[in-house]
């Protein structure tokens, strides 16, 4: 069974502008998560996606924003670019019912 | 808001030694999951602790919860390069299950 894939690998963007991160779940997962990883803050929860509905959302500000599709595939946007958002950024699908979370490489994203 | 502090920071290990790192919540435990990085890619899951008390081995890694205590350890026995990365501990936080909080992490390197 493939694993969670995440695209592109590596990101580097100017401040200012926007990007889109993408994640496709291991076949039958339908919840999907996204956290955000930096030296000085460790792992961060930014939001739960299940069936298409976002369930649950972490403490970040609304240039932060996600979507899943009808085949679990999920995509993070960030709008207007800050150096602060310079992080690696995993995702995450698991099973219901209590089932751990299984996560993809990352996507690399330098803001400069 | 809960908090999960792990101890040591960073472990230096010759090779064959033991070892032990500890997860320690501000908060009951009621899941804790240990999983392992590679610098700069993806967590690797490694066990699920459900129950207090319960224990769970995989290979020469041996994980513990301690309810009481809202703690839970990992053991590596005769550590090898392989085991090798940065062990982190996370647990539900809370409103779905993939939401979760995470420790800062544990850097172990092994020695040959």
């Amino acid at each position: 069974k493939a694993g969670v894939t995440q695209t592109p690998r590596y990101l580097i963007k100017t401040r200012g502008q926007q990007v889109t991160l993408s994640c496709s779940p291991i076949s039958g997962h339908r919840s999907v998560s996204w956290y955000q990883q930096t030296p000085g803050q460790g792992l961060q929860f930014l939001f739960e996606y299940f069936s298409e509905t976002q369930r649950n959302k972490g403490n970040f500000p609304g240039r932060f924003s996600g979507r899943q599709f009808s085949n679990s595939r999920s995509e993070m946007n960030v709008s207007t670019l800050e150096l602060g958002d310079s992080a690696l950024y995993l995702c995450a699908s698991s099973l219901e019912g209590g089932s751990p979370l299984h996560f993809g490489n990352g996507t690399r994203l330098t803001v400069t | 808001s809960q908090e999960l502090e792990q101890s040591p920071q960073s472990l230096i290990v010759q090779e064959g030694k033991n070892l032990t790192i500890n997860c320690t919540s501000s908060k009951t435990l009621y899941g804790l999951y240990w999983y392992k990085q590679k610098y700069g890619e993806g967590l690797i899951f490694l066990m699920m602790l459900q129950k207090g008390g319960e224990e769970k081995s995989h290979e020469k890694i041996t994980a513990k919860l301690d309810e009481k205590k809202q703690q839970s350890s990992l053991h590596i026995t005769a550590s090898q390069p392989s085991h090798a990365g940065i062990y982190l501990c996370g647990a539900l936080r809370g409103g779905s299950q993939g939401n979760l909080i995470f420790g800062k992490g544990t850097k172990l390197s092994v020695k040959p």
